[in-house]
């Protein structure tokens, strides 16, 4: 079974903290990408990464930057984080051809007060 | 620009009645189109891919690409058919992006 991995299901930070968000697949995917859901917004695009130190913004990248130095790790950094950074994350991997299916996380549920 | 368009934030069906969940999308390469679903609290899954042609949980979807749309259908809803449902549309491999979703909730 594919697993991705994200390092915590809830988070409460402070506004002005440095945050950092873990995620680990074990399927030796290429790409990687973080996901913020909103109830009416759906699943919105951070980032996402098609290889080890490559990276491209997705939608909505202010506020936010990544780090992938190893296949298997992708890291979501909230630089300064704010109350409207408050959400769901999700972070998914799959394969860059063939069989492009999503394989999520389970979400880490973040909330900046 | 790439976009998915789900048009239904919210769908309310009778147990028993058919259900389509509507989805479009804009993409000028070939596109590759998914549905994904999470129930109350799981993790998002796949439901299908336009490429498998097949039927999960008797849901099934098929690809217009002359009306860029690539709609859910389900012929007789059940209630643990309840749940969160995204179209999808990945791009070339790399890039996936997902509509805004559609909650489904079948009704006894």
């Amino acid at each position: 079974d594919v697993k991705v991995t994200q390092s915590s299901r809830y988070l409460v930070k402070r506004t002005g903290e440095k945050v950092f968000l873990e995620c680990v697949q074990d399927m030796d995917h290429e790409n990687m990408f973080w996901y913020r859901q909103d109830p009416g917004l759906g699943l919105r695009l951070i980032y996402f990464s098609y290889d080890v130190k490559m990276k491209e913004k997705g939608d909505i990248p202010e506020g936010y930057s990544v780090s992938r130095e190893k296949k298997e790790r992708f890291s979501l950094i909230l630089e300064s984080a704010s109350t409207n950074q408050t959400s769901m994350y999700l972070c998914a991997s799959s394969y860059r051809g063939g069989n492009t299916e999503a394989f999520f996380g389970q979400g880490t549920r973040l909330t900046v007060v | 620009a790439q976009r998915v368009t789900q048009p239904e934030k919210l769908l309310s069906v009778f147990k028993g009645a058919p259900v389509e969940l509507k989805c479009n999308y804009s993409y000028s390469g070939s596109p590759e189109l998914f549905w994904y679903v999470q129930y109350s609290r799981q993790r998002l899954q796949l439901l299908l891919r336009h490429i498998s042609r097949e039927s999960i949980k008797g849901f099934t979807a098929d690809l217009n690409k002359g009306e860029t749309s690539f709609h859910l259908k389900k012929p007789f809803a059940q209630e643990e058919d309840s749940a969160m449902y995204y179209c999808a549309l990945s791009t070339g491999g790399f890039k996936t992006i997902f509509g805004a979703g559609t909650r489904l909730f079948v009704k006894a």
